[in-house]
């Protein structure tokens, strides 16, 4: 079976800092990869989506970067975080075939 | 953007049918429609899509217009733990376009 792993689960990081969330997929080959956030209220904001590796699509400029090193990697990374990437970061996966798709639990960061 | 439009807030007794409604008057021939809901804290989760024809599943049922320019999604007996925020998306077939999140609609189920 498919399964989708995301670490850690919470995080406390300074401003400043650097970051790297990872997310890997088991189970599947060539996924479609998505990185979310989601700040304290808000609806979930689509970062950084990938059909394969090295194939980054950033949907919204700021402050983190992603990259596929492996097919069934996804990194999320920041030089120097701000107060403002505070969030809850979500990893899914997306099959080829045109059926749901899985989340994983989430980081929960908190930018102090 | 979104290209839907969900009420922000619904209230349902526990027992009863929720009925979440979802306007997408742009959608495209190729486009699906699919509900997803997130509890909190948690990934959102799938519950059902479809084209054009009506769905249903163990968890709910999929109501599309015949112009396919609004649908209703159906949770025919509400629990306390369907209690969530319910996402309308639109989407491509192909595999490779991205899931887009707009606001959704916060359902409360009350005891």
């Amino acid at each position: 079976s498919q399964t989708i792993h995301q670490w850690p689960a919470t995080l406390v990081q300074p401003v400043g800092s650097p970051l790297s969330l990872e997310c890997t997929v088991e189970g599947t080959s060539n996924p479609n990869l998505y990185w979310y956030r989601q700040a304290a209220g808000r609806g979930l904001q689509l970062l950084f989506y990938s059909v394969g590796i090295g194939q980054i699509s950033s949907e919204v400029p700021q402050n983190l970067s992603a990259s596929r090193p492996q097919d069934r990697q996804f990194i999320l990374s920041s030089k120097k975080l701000l107060l403002s990437d505070s969030g809850f970061y979500l990893c899914a996966w997306y099959p080829r075939r045109n059926t749901e798709a899985f989340f994983g639990q989430g980081t929960r960061l908190t930018v102090v | 953007d979104a290209k839907t439009t969900q009420p922000t807030s619904m209230d349902c007794a526990e027992g009863r049918a929720a009925n979440l409604p979802c306007n997408h008057s742009t959608i495209s021939g190729n486009e699906y429609v699919y509900w997803y809901r997130q509890i909190h804290s948690q990934g959102p989760q799938y519950i059902i899509h479809g084209l054009k024809n009506n769905e249903t599943n163990e968890m709910a049922s999929l109501i599309i217009t015949e112009d396919r320019k609004s649908s209703t999604l159906i949770l025919p007996h509400a629990t306390l733990r369907d209690t969530a925020v319910y996402y309308c998306i639109v989407r491509l077939y192909s595999g490779n376009t991205p899931l887009v999140f707009g606001k959704g609609t916060r359902l409360s189920v009350i005891a």
